[in-house]
């Protein structure tokens, strides 16, 4: 079973800032098979990213994933208010199960 | 709009069984797999389950095995989770989700709101 490894675990930037997210796989993902989620404060997580580098609908393009391999990174080019929140990697296409990430929160410094 | 409504959460005792629902609506049911995730309190995601369109692939976390039970009733538009045997680390919010494809193998593009089920005597 691939294991996930997000880091850092928090992420304090001011709003305008740069952000980079990294997550880290135990074995090659084929495919690129990676997604990124982000979750606020009692909400459902929210599909950012899917197959690596791919912005789901409605996505700013501050938004951007990349990687391959075992080593994947979602950027946010410019810190927005609304963009502080804990975000997850998921890795997909294995068997029916998908392994999540254990998060970075991002926080307002 | 696409929707995905859970319900069925509740506070039980260790060793009690409880039954998911999730109600699909806005989007054409029976051509997707679903899923089943929680997150304990405090904690990250797990996923818990997967059943592809016609339930004929599924799937199931090492920490539910042989416990739980996931179904779906496409004439319904629903999706199901059975839960025996209980045990306080199954305390979580649990979120019914839309896979992209037939196959319980990808990323979720829809999440419901989620329900919460408490295990505690």
């Amino acid at each position: 079973e691939i294991v996930l490894t997000q880091s850092p675990g928090t992420l304090s930037l001011s709003p305008g800032e740069r952000a980079t997210l990294s997550c880290r796989a135990s074995q090659s993902v084929s495919g690129s098979f990676l997604a990124w989620y982000q979750q606020k404060p009692g909400q459902a997580p929210r599909l950012l990213i899917y197959g690596a580098s791919s912005r789901a609908t409605g996505i700013p393009d501050r938004f951007s994933g990349s990687g391959s391999g075992t080593d994947f990174t979602l950027t946010i080019s410019r810190l927005e208010p609304e963009d502080f929140a804990v975000y997850y990697c998921q890795q997909y296409g294995s068997s029916p199960r998908g392994t999540f990430g254990q998060g970075t929160n991002v926080e307002i410094k | 709009e696409v929707q995905l409504v859970e319900s069925g959460g509740g506070l039980v005792q260790p060793g009690m069984s409880l039954r998911l629902s999730c109600a699909a609506s806005g989007f054409t049911f029976y051509d997707y797999a679903m899923h089943w995730v929680r997150q304990a309190p405090g904690k990250g995601l797990e996923w818990v389950s997967g059943i592809s369109w016609n339930s004929g692939d599924i799937g199931y976390a090492d920490s539910v095995k042989g416990r739980f039970t996931i179904s779906r009733d496409n004439a319904k538009n629903s999706l199901y989770l059975q839960m025996n045997n209980l045990r306080a680390a199954d305390t979580a919010f649990y979120f019914c989700a839309k896979d992209v494809t037939a196959s319980p193998y990808y990323y979720m593009d829809v999440w419901g709101k989620g329900t919460t089920v408490a295990v505690s005597s």
